[in-house]
């Protein structure tokens, strides 16, 4: 599967967008980019995911380079819930989940 | 959404038994379901996938023998660690795949951990 890389860390102003990057230079055409959080203690939570076009949910929302080597999550408005761990993967065919370092953000009030 | 559980949330117990812990999808029919172990402050690492029905396909490095893990039926699925020693405490999470493939194939609804600890 495609290597993601993601910084890792980053602070937010509460109320301000989030804009999270992830670099997956490696991406083959049909590899999807996904995105999940952890919460402390807590199961990874599905956020959005993507191919080749920009998406947006009730979430976040993705922005995906035309070239497909890079990608943004962006949360529009972080409010202190939104601190967590938040992992860009690239899964494979075989629907297996690769979780990294993934990068830190902290909301701050 | 779609809900998974996992019982029990927290669990210790004495170095040499065993201990079983279930992974429930509530409102959905999962056929795969994954396995993940995460270590303080490390990232989730899968041990294996269960496929109901089969046998589960272990990760490189993840004894078969000491993992039992069993999916029976299309809502269960069960993580026996055989024989626990303190090194196999972690925090255990399962994951179901999404029942909407199409959707979204490559998602997976997570249980909310189970905490084990070895004395």
């Amino acid at each position: 599967d495609a290597k993601t890389t993601q910084p890792p860390s980053m602070d937010c102003a509460e109320g301000r967008a989030a804009n999270l990057p992830c670099n997956h230079s490696t991406i083959s055409g049909n590899e999807y980019v996904y995105w999940y959080r952890q919460i402390h203690s807590q199961g990874p939570q599905y956020i959005i995911h993507g191919l080749k076009n920009n998406e947006t949910n009730e979430m976040a929302s993705l922005i995906i380079t035309e070239d497909r080597k890079s990608s943004t999550l962006i949360l529009p408005h972080a409010t202190l819930r939104d601190t967590a761990v938040y992992y860009c993967i690239a899964p494979p065919n075989d629907y297996k989940l690769s979780f990294g370092a993934g990068t830190t953000v902290t909301v701050r009030a | 959404g779609a809900v998974v559980s996992q019982h029990p949330s927290r669990v210790i117990c004495k170095s040499g038994t065993s201990v079983k812990i279930e992974c429930r999808s509530l409102d959905f029919q999962a056929t795969t379901m994954f396995w993940y172990r995460q270590f303080p402050k490390q990232s989730l690492m899968l041990m294996a996938t269960s496929n109901e029905g089969s046998k589960a396909t272990y990760e490189q490095g993840v004894e078969k023998d000491k993992f039992l893990i069993n999916h029976a039926s299309l809502t269960l699925s069960t993580l026996t660690v055989t024989s626990a020693h303190p090194e196999d405490s972690s925090f255990y999470i399962c994951s179901a795949k999404s029942p909407l493939p199409w959707e979204a194939p490559y998602e997976q609804y997570f249980g909310p951990g189970t905490r084990l600890t070895v004395t």
